[in-house]
Parts: C-alpha cells; sequence; structure tokens
C-alpha cells in the first residue's frame, strides 16, 4: 500500500459524458502526479500539482481538466467522453516538488462505451 | 514519439531461469528508474540510477545505467513467480524543480513454476 487513493476503482460510463476521478495523496505530500496508461501509448504523464499551483504539463488534452485543492487532494475532470479516452488514470504523490520517488495509487479504470 | 524503447515486449521464462530487459533512448537523462507493476495495481518504484555506468543491485536483481546515460537493463537471475509484472523504465530529464518522468511501455514478464 503506498499510501496513495483513487476513487473509484471502476468507472463506466458513455461517450460524450463527463466523469471526474479523485486522488488522495500520501499524508504530508505536496506534488500530485496524473498519467493515463493504455496499452498502445503506456503511461502517459498528464499534469502536475504542487501546493495547489499547476507545476507542469504533459499530454492532456483540452477536455480534460484538473485541480488541487486546499486539503491536497487532486480531482481530474474528463470530458466529452471518447472511446479512446478508455484507459487507467493513476496518480502520483511525491513529498516535495524535486523528490525522484513517485509513490502511485491503484488507479481508476475508465471504460467508454 | 517514444522516448524510451523498452525490449522484449513481452517475456515468458520458466522459474529460475535469468533474464535481463532493456530500455534504450536516443536522449540523455539526468536519472533513471525501474519501476514494476502487478495487475491492479500501480507502479512501484525499484530503483533509481543516476551516475553513468552505474550499477545497483537489489536481491536478485541487478540495473545498470549506460555510460552515456542513455539507456538501462535490468537483469533478474533465478527468477520466481513472485517476479511476475510489468516492468517499467522511466527518465528523467534535469532542470526545472519537477521531476517529470518519461516511461517506456514496459516488459511483461511472465515465470512460470
Amino acid at each position: 500500500d503506498s499510501g496513495v487513493t483513487q476513487t473509484p476503482k471502476h468507472l463506466i460510463t458513455a461517450t460524450g459524458q463527463r466523469v471526474t476521478l479523485r486522488c488522495s495523496p500520501r499524508s504530508g505530500d505536496l506534488s500530485v502526479y496524473w498519467y493515463q496508461q493504455s496499452l498502445d501509448q503506456g503511461l502517459q504523464f498528464l499534469i502536475q500539482y504542487y501546493n495547489g499551483e499547476e507545476r507542469a504539463k504533459g499530454n492532456i488534452l483540452e477536455r480534460f481538466s484538473a485541480q488541487q485543492f486546499p486539503d491536497l487532494h487532486s480531482e481530474l475532470n474528463l470530458s466529452s467522453l471518447e472511446l479512446g479516452d478508455s484507459a487507467l488514470y493513476f496518480c502520483a504523490s511525491t513529498p516535495w516538488d524535486g523528490s525522484n520517488e513517485q509513490f502511485f495509487g491503484p488507479g481508476t479504470r475508465l471504460t467508454v462505451l | 514519439t517514444q522516448l524510451l524503447e523498452q525490449s522484449p515486449q513481452f517475456l515468458s521464462i520458466q522459474e529460475g531461469e535469468n533474464l535481463t530487459v532493456y530500455c534504450n533512448s536516443s536522449s540523455v537523462f539526468s536519472s533513471l528508474q525501474w519501476y514494476r507493476q502487478e495487475p491492479g495495481e500501480g507502479p512501484v518504484l525499484l530503483v533509481t540510477v543516476v551516475t553513468g555506468g552505474e550499477v545497483k543491485k537489489l536481491k536478485r536483481l541487478t540495473f545498470q545505467f549506460g555510460d552515456a546515460r542513455k539507456d538501462s537493463s535490468l537483469h533478474i537471475t533465478a527468477a520466481q513467480p513472485g517476479d511476475t509484472g510489468l516492468y517499467l523504465c522511466a527518465g528523467a530529464k534535469s532542470g526545472g524543480s519537477n521531476y517529470k518522468l518519461t516511461f517506456g511501455k514496459g516488459t511483461l514478464l511472465t515465470v512460470n513454476p
């Protein structure tokens, strides 16, 4: 158990819908990273937040957005869902900005039908 | 463009055999990490290598970082069924206060009893 929690574990929805994935970092960790994992693309970095502020962006679509709240939990919002958005979504946390050890949550499996 | 190429993509061996998996790139990384991911879980960090030519051992696992810091290998001696999983390498580039990782697609290892 990494100490990072993600909910829900599984999510099944339809094309065009909007969903919100939630992540709670390890106690005391200030930085949260979001990743998307699919069979063809592997694990892709989406976005990073540090202490409530966006710090880095990766391959995140405009239909996707995220935020980190004062209690440090983070949410990833996915809208206008397409079949190709079906994937595993992971968050990871680190204690500070430049820490090189990321602790991953168990992931949310999103299926878009 | 996949910056990190891992090979082989799939590997199925018998318990007790040795194996080596590779992680190659045309880019230079400030450090490289190896993770293992089991079904239904997030990746778990195994090791971080920083110096070109560095070799690190973790029980039956030996990790090597190439002299030019562009490639790495993971050697497992006397593999056991518990070693089964997806092995991911991830490279980090220096600069800035964040620590953005670029992941390979992984090697899926199956060790049969």
